[in-house]
């Protein structure tokens, strides 16, 4: 497929363990984001990749919270010692081009529950 | 900070129906976008709106971009069973990222 890939689908976590959410973009497309949707909520935003250079973190709710993007394609979300309030659905987005930034495709997102 | 207000928060249609909803703010946005999330899958984009005024149609959907530059509204025609889900506007705030409104979500009545 084509689209944006993103695993896993669910994740159950005990408080206090670690979780790392991957990213798959659509190939070619320069920017990522990372966002948190609660239950009934839109997304908010996390943070921003332009290629492999995290250019806005400002959304990351604490230092817990870790993304990176080494290559310029795939991506990664780690958590540490997660809490309950992270518990959300985490959704990754590429767009082709600054130009065209808020023209975003959406992953399936990872619903993470944390027990 | 920054907040685009939705409304309905919820619609309940018949098949065949016209549906409207908009999006409000108390600050300007330069950009306006509508998006569709079904269950279990991320949001896609149906409508960007990049001038005041500006109306665009996607088949059924027609959207248009506010004269104020704080609202927009979208509007389906004819609505089908597809149509099911929950609509997002989102416009780009003073950082150039994405703020979102909750949602309306349309349900189709039995």
């Amino acid at each position: 497929g084509a689209g944006v890939s993103q695993s896993p689908r669910y994740k159950v976590a005990k408080r206090g363990q670690d979780v790392a959410l991957r990213c798959d973009p659509i190939s070619g497309h320069v920017s990522l984001f990372w966002y948190q949707q609660a239950l009934g909520q839109g997304p908010e935003f996390l943070t921003y990749f332009q290629n492999e250079a995290q250019l806005d973190k400002s959304g990351l709710p604490s230092d817990r919270f870790f993304a990176e993007r080494p290559e310029g394609s795939v991506s990664t979300l780690k958590i540490q010692r997660t809490q309950q309030e992270d518990s959300a659905v985490y959704l990754c987005a590429s767009s082709l081009a600054r130009s065209s930034t808020y023209e975003q495709y959406f992953g399936p997102g990872t619903r993470l529950t944390v027990t | 900070g920054q907040q685009l207000n939705q409304s309905p928060q919820s619609m309940f249609i018949q098949e065949g129906e016209d549906v409207s909803m908009n999006c409000t703010s108390s600050s300007i946005f330069n950009t306006w976008l509508w998006y569709k999330q079904d269950p279990g899958e991320g949001p896609v984009l149906l409508i960007a709106l990049y001038k005041a005024g500006e109306l665009t149609s996607n088949g059924r959907l027609t959207a248009q971009f506010g004269i104020t530059r704080k609202d927009s509204f979208l509007n389906i025609s004819a609505s089908i069973p597809s149509d099911v889900g929950i609509y997002f506007c989102a416009g780009p705030d003073s950082n150039y990222q994405l703020i979102w409104g909750a949602g309306t979500k349309l349900i189709i009545k039995p």
